[in-house]
């Protein structure tokens, strides 16, 4: 069946630095991306999508490019802000699972002032 | 106005009893879902209803029975409630008919069953 990997966490940063989360997937068909966020006591909130290869969903300054020869989708932001501290999960739909959301285990992102 | 919202917020209960957790959307969405978090904070589908209809039914203990009574609400009722039930439980809505792949979650229900 289809599957999400993303890194593991924690990731610590530094207030202005770079990040980069990665995800990879696993699917067939051709399944849209998403990446959600989970701030602490909170329900999931969508980020940013992409349906196609080489899409490029953006929001809030955060990135992801749909990257269909390496099956990839990197979360990717410029410089961190405290409020970006969260859980971030990398997901799937439409593939062989049809439309239900398959996700990877989430990243933890802690950002210090 | 709560797009998609969920009652209650916390539950807390003893093992064997019987709770429903309910789910109601104002989105027009005909698709909704339930998904399961754990404490490791792993998500997985449990089921989902497009207009009342049963679409998708994972691998769950047949103690839970959701129920769709209207295209707007998804409650899901759990009988003979067990520790390993422990979870924050989200409902999400989409548009299927709009063809939109994109699902919105619900504030989660966090149930704690001791």
């Amino acid at each position: 069946g289809d599957s999400v990997t993303q890194m593991e966490g924690p990731v610590t940063l530094s207030e202005e630095a770079f990040l980069t989360i990665n995800c990879t997937y696993t699917a067939t068909g051709y399944p849209s991306l998403f990446w959600y966020v989970q701030y602490p006591g909170e329900g999931l909130q969508l980020l940013l999508k992409a349906t196609k290869a080489d899409d490029k969903g953006s929001n809030k300054g955060f990135e992801a490019t749909y990257r269909k020869e390496t099956t990839s989708f990197h979360l990717e932001k410029g410089s961190v802000q405290v409020s970006d501290s969260a859980v971030y999960f990398c997901a799937l739909s439409g593939g062989s699972s049809g439309d239900k959301l398959t996700f990877g285990t989430g990243t933890r992102l802690a950002v210090r002032p | 106005d709560t797009a998609v919202s969920q009652t209650p917020k916390y539950l807390v209960t003893q093992m064997g009893n019987d709770k429903s957790i309910k789910c109601e959307q104002n989105l027009g969405h005909d698709t909704m879902y339930w998904y399961k978090q754990d404490s490791k904070k792993f998500l997985k589908i449990m089921f989902s209803y497009n207009n009342k209809e049963l679409i998708i039914n994972e691998t769950v203990p047949n103690r839970f029975s959701p129920k769709s009574p209207d295209k707007a609400h998804l409650n899901l009722h759990i009988n003979s409630l067990e520790l390993g039930d422990s979870a924050v439980y989200f409902c999400a809505t989409s548009n299927r008919a709009g063809g939109s792949d994109t699902q919105y979650f619900g504030p989660g229900t966090r149930l704690t069953v001791l």
